[in-house]
């Protein structure tokens, strides 16, 4: 069984703090995607990155995959109240997702 | 990118009744995917569906309590049989993309279901 290990799992910061997200896993995957969720809704599709040290940005959320494909990290510049929700890493193997628990972020304004 | 629509968004059921919940993609997808949520946590995977085949379950998951049919690739159904409060959730329906896509999964907005 694959796992991911996300870190941390609750984050509280204020507006405009800086912050980076983990996903780690002793596996090689294929692809790994980060997912927002907000309350009352399905996971949303943030980026899909899949070749090893690939960093993709969206905005003021960067996104980078290990070397080995193992591990990933997503780092939010000047949080917003808006970025509040919980993030989610799924790691794509044989047609099927593995999701990390989770972290649950909190920006407060 | 997938427009997957789930319904019903909630229902509240009385043990030992059946729910059926459906999902419908906008376009047609090989795989689609049922998920469990409790709120604020992770996703667990219930089972693969894919159409013209039986669903795979996922260890501690079984046919008999959750049924799943997929007539097309376009549609999908979870049934949770014989329900008990343990069976209060949220269930995700999923579907990979196509083509250039297809490593890429999108979600329905989910179904709460509170058991009584």
């Amino acid at each position: 069984t694959q796992l991911l290990e996300q870190s941390p799992q609750f984050l509280s910061i204020q507006e405009g703090e800086n912050l980076t997200v983990y996903c780690n896993s002793s596996s090689v995957f294929s692809s790994l995607q980060w997912y927002r969720q907000e309350p009352g809704e399905g996971p949303v599709l943030l980026v899909t990155v899949v070749t090893g040290g690939e960093v993709k940005k969206l905005k003021r959320l960067t996104f980078q995959f290990g070397d080995a494909r193992k591990d990933s990290s997503l780092h939010i510049t000047a949080a917003q109240p808006g970025d509040t929700g919980l993030y989610l890493c799924g790691g794509g193997s044989n047609y099927k997702l593995t999701f990390g628990k989770g972290t649950l972020l909190t920006v407060n304004p | 990118s997938a427009v997957i629509s789930q319904k019903p968004s909630r229902d509240i059921c009385q043990r030992g009744t059946s729910l059926t919940i459906q999902c419908q993609v906008d376009s047609q997808v090989t795989m689609m995917f049922w998920y469990r949520q409790q709120p604020g946590q992770s996703l667990t995977l219930i089972a693969t569906a894919n159409q013209g085949s039986e669903a795979t379950y996922e260890s501690g998951f079984v046919i008999d309590k959750f049924p799943i049919s997929r007539p097309n690739l376009t549609f999908s159904t979870l049934t949770v049989s014989n329900m008990s409060p343990e069976d209060s959730s949220i269930y995700l329906c999923s579907a990979w993309g196509q083509g250039s896509m297809n490593t890429e999964a999108f979600f329905g907005q989910g179904t709460r279901l509170t058991v009584v």
